[in-house]
Order: C-alpha cells, then structure tokens, then sequence
C-alpha cells in the first residue's frame, strides 16, 4: 500500500530564510510525487510534481523538490521565504490506478 | 472561470438531516473525486469516478453517496448526518492517468459542513 509521511507537523521560519518540507513515501513501484499548497480558506494547488527524469523538479512560486529514490524522500525547498508562503503544505503520492495519498500536512508559519 | 467548483461553499445542518454537496468541473477531465478534510487538516480520499463510473471507494459509510450524471459532474449525498461528518469536503478533477504521466489534481474550494 502506498504511504506518505510528512515527519514536521509545523515549522516557524523567519521571512527571508530558506525552506525545507520533509517528504518520505512508500510505494512499490516508481512513485509519481506532487506536493500541493492550501492557503487558509482555499482548496489545494499544486506546486510541483515529479513523474520521471530530471530528480530535481522546479515548481510556481520559486519552489523546487528533490526526489531522492535511496532515501525515499521528495523535500521541498525555498531558498527565501516570503510572508504570503504561509500556508498549509501537503506531499502526495500516485499509482497508475489513480489514487493518490496525501501526507498529514505541514503548517508553515513565516514570522516577520 | 473556475475550474472546479463546488456548492455551497458553507452548510450548517442538524443531525439526522440528508443533504447533498455538488461539484462540477469544466476542465474536460475524465475523473472526478471527493475528499473529506478533518480538523486537523487531514485529507482522505473517498471516492473517485471515471467517466461516470466509481473505480474508488475508500471505507466510507454507505450513508454517503456520490452521483456522476455525466463526467463533468460528481455530486455528493449525506443521509442521517451526523456530528462526526462535519468536515471540509473537497471535489477534485484529473485527466486519466496515462503510463508513466501520473495524475496531477485540480481541487474545488471545498465546502465546509458544520452539523449541529
């Protein structure tokens, strides 16, 4: 069955400091990887996605995602944050079938 | 114009009411699903249909039903609804994943239903 973990619940970071998402999945065959923002009071909207290729994958609004086979991960990456990035972030993994599984979310706060 | 749109955006109801939750996307997508988002912001799958058939149903209680009149449509009914169902409920689209091509999703606002 596939599985995603998102190890940090919430992360504070100053505006203007880079950024980190940690993404672990378990999937039994090449993973298709997404991970998606849902500001307060919205649905979500993708960000990026990985399907094969190039491991690492750039996305909207400055963001980019490594995906990293040996270690199972998919972490997003800032290098600056801004104060409108905070928001809720969300990892998910596909199957061919069409189901995707979505991680617990990470809260991002971005203090001034 | 909105991709993936959902009515209403807000429903307060009392326990025991049946209610339902419409989705229509204009995007061309052959699948459709709803997801259910709890307090804590969890986000579970729940169904999914392509071209108006279910090809996912994760253990929701049959008190709910979806209804795909056509692709472009995915409703969503509540019977006998009770205080646990208050929740966000998102509805979202994708083309049919291809090989190799993954499916990325396009969400609706989301609706969020308060039972009292």
């Amino acid at each position: 069955a596939q599985s995603v973990t998102q190890p940090d619940i919430h992360i504070t970071v100053s505006e203007g400091a880079s950024l980190e998402l940690r993404c672990n999945y378990s999937y039994g065959a090449t993973p298709y990887l997404f991970w998606y923002v849902q500001s307060p009071g919205q649905g979500l909207q993708l960000l990026l996605k990985y399907f094969s290729g190039d491991t690492l994958v750039q996305g909207i609004k400055g963001f980019e995602a490594e995906f990293k086979r040996s270690q199972s991960s998919f972490n997003l990456r800032k290098p600056s944050v801004h104060w409108s990035d905070a928001a809720e972030y969300f990892c998910a993994v596909a199957s061919n079938a069409g189901k995707s599984t979505f991680g617990d979310g990470t809260t991002l706060t971005v203090k001034p | 114009d909105t991709a993936v749109s959902q009515t209403p955006k807000y429903l307060v109801t009392q326990m025991g009411n049946d209610k339902s939750i419409k989705c229509e996307q204009n995007l061309g997508h052959d699948t459709m699903y709803w997801y259910k988002q709890d307090s804590k912001k969890f986000l579970k799958i729940m169904f999914s249909y392509n071209n108006k058939e279910l090809i996912i149903n994760e253990t929701v209680p049959n008190r709910f039903s979806p209804k795909s009149p056509d692709k472009a449509h995915l409703n969503l009914h509540i019977n006998s609804l009770e205080l646990g169902d208050s929740a966000v409920y998102f509805c979202a689209s994708s083309q049919v994943p291809l090989a190799g091509a993954g499916n990325e999703q396009f969400f609706g606002p989301g609706t969020r239903l308060t039972v009292l």
